[in-house]
C-alpha cells in the first residue's frame, strides 16, 4: 500500500511569486486536505477536495487554490507569495467516512525570501 | 470558528503516566482525534473518539466528554521514543463535509 507522497520536499520562492505543491493520495482514499504548519504550531486547515471539488475550506484567502483529479492526485497552488507564507504544507488524503482518520504526507517545507 | 486549547509543553519521567488535556469549543462537534508528530516528521494517527468514555489502544487511551468539550490522552509507561508533539483535532460538519481542525499542540518531553 503506497502512502501519500508529496513533492517537493523543500522549495525556495520569492516575494511575490507562485508556487504550485504537489500530492499523490494514498491508494484507496478519495478525500483529500491542505494543511500549513508554521514552526511550533499545529496544522492549519486550508482547504479540502472530494471528486474533484472544493467542499470545505478554512480561513485562508482566496490566493490560495487547489485542484484534485480523477486519479485523486492533488495541487495547492499559492499566488503572490507573501514571507507568511513560509512553513510545512501538508497534504492528507483518507475514505470519505466521517471516522476515517487522515493519513498524512511527509509535507513540503516553502521559504519565501 | 473553532477554538481548540492544549497545554503547549509537559515534561514526565520515562516509565511514568501523563495525561494531555483538551478542551475545544465548535458548531457541528463531528469526532475528535488526536495525533502523535515527531520533530521533522508527519502527523500520525493515534486515536478517534466520538462517543463519550474511553478508548484503549495499547498503552495509549483517549477520552471524550461531548457536553463539557473536553478530551483527554493518556500515554502509560512512557518511553523516551514518545517525545513528540501531540496535536489533538476536531472533526466538524461544514456545508456536509467533514473537516478537520487542529490545535497547536502539546509538546512532551520524557526524561530518563
Amino acid at each position: 500500500e503506497t502512502g501519500v507522497t508529496q513533492s517537493p520536499t523543500h522549495l525556495i520562492k520569492t516575494r511575490g511569486q507562485q508556487v504550485t505543491l504537489r500530492c499523490s493520495s494514498q491508494s484507496g482514499h478519495n478525500t483529500v486536505s491542505w494543511y500549513q504548519q508554521a514552526l511550533g504550531q499545529g496544522p492549519q486547515f486550508i482547504f479540502q477536495y472530494y471528486r474533484e471539488e472544493e467542499n470545505g475550506r478554512g480561513n485562508f484567502p482566496p490566493r490560495f487554490s487547489g485542484l484534485q483529479f480523477p486519479n485523486y492526485s492533488s495541487e495547492l497552488n499559492v499566488n503572490a507569495l507573501e514571507l507568511d507564507d513560509s512553513a510545512l504544507y501538508l497534504c492528507a488524503s483518507r475514505t470519505m467516512g466521517a471516522n476515517s482518520p487522515l493519513h498524512f504526507g511527509n509535507g513540503t517545507r516553502l521559504t519565501v525570501t | 470558528g473553532q477554538n481548540i486549547d492544549q497545554p503547549t509543553e509537559m515534561t514526565a519521567t520515562e516509565g511514568a503516566i501523563v495525561q494531555i488535556n483538551c478542551t475545544y469549543q465548535t458548531s457541528g462537534f463531528n469526532g475528535l482525534f488526536w495525533y502523535q508528530q515527531h520533530a521533522g516528521e508527519a502527523p500520525t494517527f493515534l486515536s478517534y473518539n466520538v462517543l463519550d468514555g474511553l478508548e484503549e489502544k495499547g498503552r495509549f487511551s483517549s477520552f471524550l466528554s461531548r457536553s463539557k468539550g473536553y478530551s483527554y490522552l493518556l500515554l502509560k509507561e512512557l518511553q523516551m521514543k514518545d517525545s513528540a508533539s501531540y496535536l489533538c483535532a476536531v472533526r466538524v460538519v461544514q456545508t456536509g463535509a467533514n473537516n478537520l481542525f487542529f490545535g497547536t499542540g502539546t509538546r512532551l518531553t520524557v526524561i530518563p
